[in-house]
């Protein structure tokens, strides 16, 4: 079956650092590619899709590639802020269906000042 | 737009206790999804109804969970009796045929 495999975290960086939280999934069919974000006390928002192979999303800073090749979704962010501390899921959609996203446990990222 | 609503927001309760979990989803969104969020397991599709039609309850745990959406602007998430095992976030989710699912704020429940 569908499953997304996330980096454990817990991820701690300093204001201005890179980021990188690693995601490889395995699916049937072309899956469409996702990364959630969940703040502090709030339900999850999306931060970014892509849809097909070579594909770039990007938001916020955010970016992610879809890779194919390596079945990889990594985001990643140039200069991380404070404001960016949250839980991070990756999920996919599979081309087989029309509704259901299987989402990674998620990782936490802590950003001091 | 004032989003998906869930309620109540923490829910305490005494193992046996019927629980009655809450959802306004988005307007206009045809499609709502309930999910439980734990450590052990993370997200969890728990249901997911289409056009107020239940397509797919394989993700409900056992025959104590029942789901309803009795109209397009309302659905219950219901656990009769609750059990310890049950506490978790659970989070309701509302889309409008597309990808982008809109989350609510979650209800968090205790059963002790």
């Amino acid at each position: 079956g569908d499953s997304v495999t996330q980096m454990e975290g817990p991820v701690t960086l300093s204001e201005e650092a890179f980021l990188t939280i690693n995601c490889t999934y395995t699916a049937t069919g072309y899956p469409s590619l996702f990364w959630y974000v969940q703040y502090p006390g709030e339900g999850l928002q999306l931060l970014l899709k892509a849809t097909k192979a070579d594909d770039k999303g990007s938001n916020k800073g955010f970016e992610a590639t879809y890779r194919k090749e390596t079945t990889s979704f990594h985001l990643e962010k140039g200069s991380v802020q404070v404001s960016d501390s949250a839980v991070y899921f990756c999920a996919l959609k599979s081309g087989g269906s029309n509704y259901k996203l299987t989402f990674g446990k998620g990782t936490l990222l802590t950003v001091n000042p | 737009d004032a989003g998906v609503i869930q309620s109540p927001r923490h829910e305490v309760t005494e193992m046996g206790q019927e629980v009655t979990l809450r959802c306004k989803p988005i307007s206009g969104h045809n499609s709502l999804f309930w999910y439980r969020q734990t450590m052990m397991r993370g997200l969890e599709l728990l249901i997911y109804f289409n056009n107020n039609v239940p397509i797919d309850d394989s993700g409900m745990p056992e025959d104590r969970f029942s789901a309803k959406m009795p109209n397009a602007s309302f659905s219950t998430l219901k656990i009769q009796p609750s059990e310890p095992r049950d506490s978790a976030v659970y989070f309701c989710a509302s889309t409008l045929a597309g990808e982008k699912l809109f989350f609510g704020s979650g209800t968090q429940l205790s059963v002790l």
